[in-house]
């Protein structure tokens, strides 16, 4: 069964730093893309980034350009998110959600989210 | 402001139909694949469509994707009250090389 498992949010002060990880299971972790996508208190969803199975690629909506870092560790079957300079705009459920074809491009499993809240 | 446009909401009865309606350019719907997803609050989105018409495994055949040059189009047929969620369209924008999503479509069965 594909499971993947976000951790890592939690409340941080605007400016400050976070990594949010998500663990997969189930599944090939290093043969998919990966992604992460983020939803905002009464917003819809927003994408945030993207990384190519081997993590040769990676792909930033401009709203976190130049400020988040996506990596993953095919050894430990996980994919991260690395959130600099946070502000209140990033206050959002982030989702980590498996590509099922890059040729494609759609997220065929999703984790249950986890919550990041900037505020001071 | 979301790349792809979707209307806020749409209703309609138990048993009856609704389509929802997903517009966006060449560099995002008209040359990249579709997908839908269906989200309740506090859980997990889950996906309904992928390749503007395809289902995955455990999807119902009451719901359909199509296509047509910019457009993309989710069918629900035989509305059920457990259908009543927000249903986003996504794709590939080749211009901002990111995904997109649309505003995202609140159904109501009435």
């Amino acid at each position: 069964e594909v499971q993947l498992v976000e951790s890592g949010g939690g409340l941080v002060q605007p400016g400050e730093s976070l990594r949010l990880s998500c663990a997969a299971s189930g599944f090939s972790f290093s043969s998919y893309a990966m992604h992460w996508v983020r939803q905002a208190p009464g917003k819809g969803l927003e994408y945030v980034s993207a990384i190519t199975n081997n993590g040769g690629n990676t792909y930033y909506a401009d709203s976190v350009k130049g400020r988040f870092t996506i990596s993953r560790d095919n050894s430990k079957n996980t994919l991260y998110l690395h959130m600099g300079s946070l502000t209140t705009e990033d206050m959002a459920v982030y989702y980590c959600a498996r590509d099922g074809d890059w040729n494609y491009v759609y997220f065929d499993y999703w984790g249950q989210g986890t919550l990041v809240t900037v505020s001071s | 402001q979301s790349v792809l446009t979707q209307p806020p909401s749409v209703s309609a009865a138990p048993g009856q139909k609704v389509t929802i309606s997903c517009s966006g350019s060449s560099s995002n719907i008209g040359n990249n694949y579709v997908s839908w997803y269906q989200h309740l609050p506090g859980t997990a989105p889950k996906l309904l469509i992928y390749e503007n018409n395809k289902r995955p495994s455990g999807i119902p055949d009451r719901f359909s994707g199509s296509k047509s040059g910019t457009s993309a189009t989710l069918g629900i047929t035989g509305l059920q009250t457990g259908d009543e969620a927000v249903y986003y369209c996504g794709t590939w924008d080749s211009s901002l090389s990111v995904g997109v999503f649309g505003g995202g479509t609140k159904l109501t069965v009435l």
